[in-house]
């Protein structure tokens, strides 16, 4: 158990919906990772949140967005969903900005139908 | 950060040693030789890091060249728990830039056979 948590563990929606995935750093944690893991693709970083600021971007769509609460948890927002972002989403903590470390939680599987 | 190169597919022998080799001939001298493993659609684990020296750690020993181009990840004791798709990622240690993030390419999925 790496100690971060990600709800939901799977989730089937329709296209053109909208989605939130929530993730719960390890304790003591104050950085987030989100990546996006498909067949074709590979991992792929999305975005990562320092202290409840954005701290670096990658590949991620205009679609998508997220956040870091107060409390430090996580939530990504993926918007008017298409049958290409069906993927497993994963999210990681570390304790710094720049941690050698990565803590990943166990992902949410995103099937767009 | 420097490109890495793995092969795709290993097979090792249940509690033979496990040697993963990667090259990194373009890595620069604040980059970190990294080692992470995803055991099948579970979230990647780190497993050891390393820049110039050698490292050992409860789960394996990480040997790097002297002229940095390349590194073997060694699983002393390889057993079936240990298959899966095994990362090396080469990443700068600094606080400047976005060019700290980890970067996995398609890594090398170690077989362990009973």
């Amino acid at each position: 158990d790496s100690g971060v948590t990600q709800t939901p563990k799977h989730l089937i929606t329709a296209t053109g919906q909208r989605v939130t995935l929530r993730c719960s750093p390890r304790s003591g944690d104050l950085s987030v990772y989100w990546y996006q893991q498909s067949l074709d693709q590979g991992l792929q970083f999305l975005i990562q949140y320092y202290n409840g600021e954005e701290r670096a971007k990658g590949n991620i769509l205009e679609r998508f967005s997220a956040q870091q609460f107060p409390d430090l948890h996580s939530e990504l927002n993926l918007s008017s969903l298409e049958l290409g972002d069906s993927a497993l989403y994963f999210c990681a903590s570390s304790r710094d900005r720049v941690d050698e470390k990565l803590f990943f939680g166990s992902g949410t599987q995103l099937s767009v139908l | 950060d420097a490109k890495t190169t793995q092969p795709p597919s290993m097979d090792c022998a249940e509690g033979r040693a496990a040697n993963l080799p990667c090259n990194h001939s373009t890595i620069s001298g604040n980059e970190y030789v990294y080692w992470y493993r995803q055991i099948h659609s579970q979230g990647p684990q780190y497993i050891i890091h390393g820049l110039k020296n050698n490292e050992t750690n409860e789960m394996a020993s990480l040997i790097i060249t002297e002229d940095r181009k390349s590194s073997t990840l060694i699983l002393p004791h390889a057993t079936l728990r240990d298959t899966a798709v095994y990362y090396c990622i080469v990443r700068a240690s600094n606080s400047g830039g976005s060019n700290y993030k980890l970067t996995f390419g398609k890594g090398t999925l170690l077989t362990v056979n009973p």
